[in-house]
């Protein structure tokens, strides 16, 4: 089975601070992506990648950033944390582009913005 | 752009059969997901239809009508632990292959 895997579960920064949320996955996949999930709000897209080194902008990427040095690893960096940042951050990869390829995401991260 | 509306809250019976609507507006269509989201847990797959039609697995079902810009997930002999989120995510073509959720139907299953 995929396994994809964020490295916290719950964070608690402070406004201002530079944050890292880390993603792994094991199975060699092509496409990865960040969404934070809010309630009412739904799943909401902040950047995805489809290649190393390759990024593109999902439909909030102000505040954030990320990278992917490796194709198993993608991380969303947060440069100066605010509160209204403090949700829920679910990491999810998928194969390759082609029809029908499903997401597999982390358990997500909880991070508070305090 | 995309504009996904489903239901936000839906009740049922457990034994009973339950219809989660979703509508969609997009160009580019590439497909459209269902995945079942348990309180405190990710998101995992259950359907995926691009061509019109019901997909069948299961005890869950799928439809779509890429003319009416519509689907369902049609939940069969309801239990208790089909209790969670469903999420219905459009994927469409943006440059790149992307999903795009709506906001996700609440559905509580009761005894």
């Amino acid at each position: 089975d995929v396994k994809v895997t964020q490295s916290s579960r719950y964070l608690v920064k402070r406004t201002g601070e530079k944050v890292f949320l880390e993603c792994v996955q094991d199975m060699d996949h092509e496409n990865m992506f960040w969404y934070r999930q809010d309630p009412g709000l739904g799943l909401r897209l902040i950047y995805f990648s489809y290649d190393v080194k390759m990024k593109e902008k999902g439909d909030i990427p102000e505040g954030y950033s990320v990278s992917r040095e490796k194709k198993e690893r993608f991380s969303l960096i947060l440069e100066s944390a605010s509160t209204n940042q403090t949700s829920m951050y679910l990491c999810a990869s998928s194969l390759e582009q082609g029809a029908g390829e499903k997401l597999f995401f982390g358990s997500g991260t909880q991070l508070s913005v305090l | 752009g995309q504009n996904i509306d489903q239901p936000t809250e839906m009740t049922a019976t457990e034994g009973a059969i339950v219809q989660i609507n979703c509508t969609y507006q997009t160009s580019g269509f590439n497909g459209l997901f269902w995945y079942q989201q348990h309180a405190g847990e990710a998101p995992t797959f259950l359907s995926y239809n691009v061509l019109d039609g019901l997909e069948e697995k299961g005890r869950f079902s799928s439809f779509l009508s890429r003319s009416k810009g519509y689907s369902y997930l049609l939940l069969k002999e309801l239990q208790m632990k089909d209790s969670a989120s469903y999420l219905c995510a459009v994927r469409d073509f943006r440059g790149s292959y992307i999903p795009t959720f709506g906001r996700g139907t609440s559905l509580i299953v009761h005894p």
